[in-house]
């Protein structure tokens, strides 16, 4: 499938700050963008997902912003708290191919108390 | 609520083995996968089957088969394990192609 690029690897903020992860993708057919969060020794879970018909998506601390035509799209998560952290996954569905997804590297928050 | 069911979470096999990951759905859906975790390499489609005995190859399929024989269940086969397949194998299934996947607990394979 075609690669999508996430990054920081790892991020580490104190509690209550702000965290950021930032994926971009090639494959302009591209339109459902889920991010799903890994917990230690746990499934992934989808938290949040956006489709390309729209450019912004948010629930309670979490948002996700897409754009298309950069071919990048973002997790926000702000007032962060220690069961925040985890690993975060965003994927794209290359060619619109429904969720046969291809995943980003993933991206390892620490929040600190 | 969804579950998806790995019968083996840690599992050991000696290089040329033949090994049999089960995956289990108990909410009828359409589409199951079988995922490749590795750091730093995200998740890797590795096998999916979107209906009984369908299947499409994802983006690793070198080196494993998969079976549909049921709608419940999909299992992948390693038909000789290598060390390079030590690795977190993850099942998943959704509903139809524009719904929610939903993961399993994962398979952590380590072959010796």
């Amino acid at each position: 499938g075609e690669n999508v690029e996430q990054h920081p690897s790892t991020l580490s903020v104190q509690e209550g700050d702000s965290a950021v992860i930032k994926c971009t993708y090639s494959d302009s057919a591209s339109n459902y963008f889920p991010w799903y969060k890994q917990e230690l020794g746990k499934r992934p879970q989808l938290i949040i997902d956006i489709r390309s018909n729209v450019g912004e998506k948010k629930d309670q601390r979490i948002a996700v912003t897409l754009n298309k035509t950069a071919k990048h799209f973002s997790l926000h998560i702000t007032e962060t708290q220690p069961e925040d952290s985890a690993v975060y996954f965003c994927a794209h569905d290359p060619e619109a191919a429904g969720n046969k997804l291809t995943f980003g590297g993933g991206t390892r928050v620490l929040v600190k108390p | 609520d969804v579950k998806v069911t790995q019968s083996s979470r840690y599992l050991v096999k000696r290089t040329g083995e033949k090994v049999f990951l089960e995956c289990v759905q108990d909410m009828d859906h359409e589409n199951m996968f079988w995922y490749r975790q590795d750091p730093g390499l995200g998740l890797r489609l590795i096998y999916f089957s979107y209906d009984v005995k369908m299947k499409e190859k994802g983006d690793i399929p070198e080196g494993y088969s998969v079976s549909r024989e049921k709608k419940e269940r999909f299992s992948l086969i390693l038909e000789s394990a290598s060390t390079n397949q030590t690795s977190m194998y993850l099942c998943a299934s959704s509903l139809g192609l524009r719904n929610t996947i939903y993961f399993g607990e994962g398979s952590w394979l380590t072959v010796v």
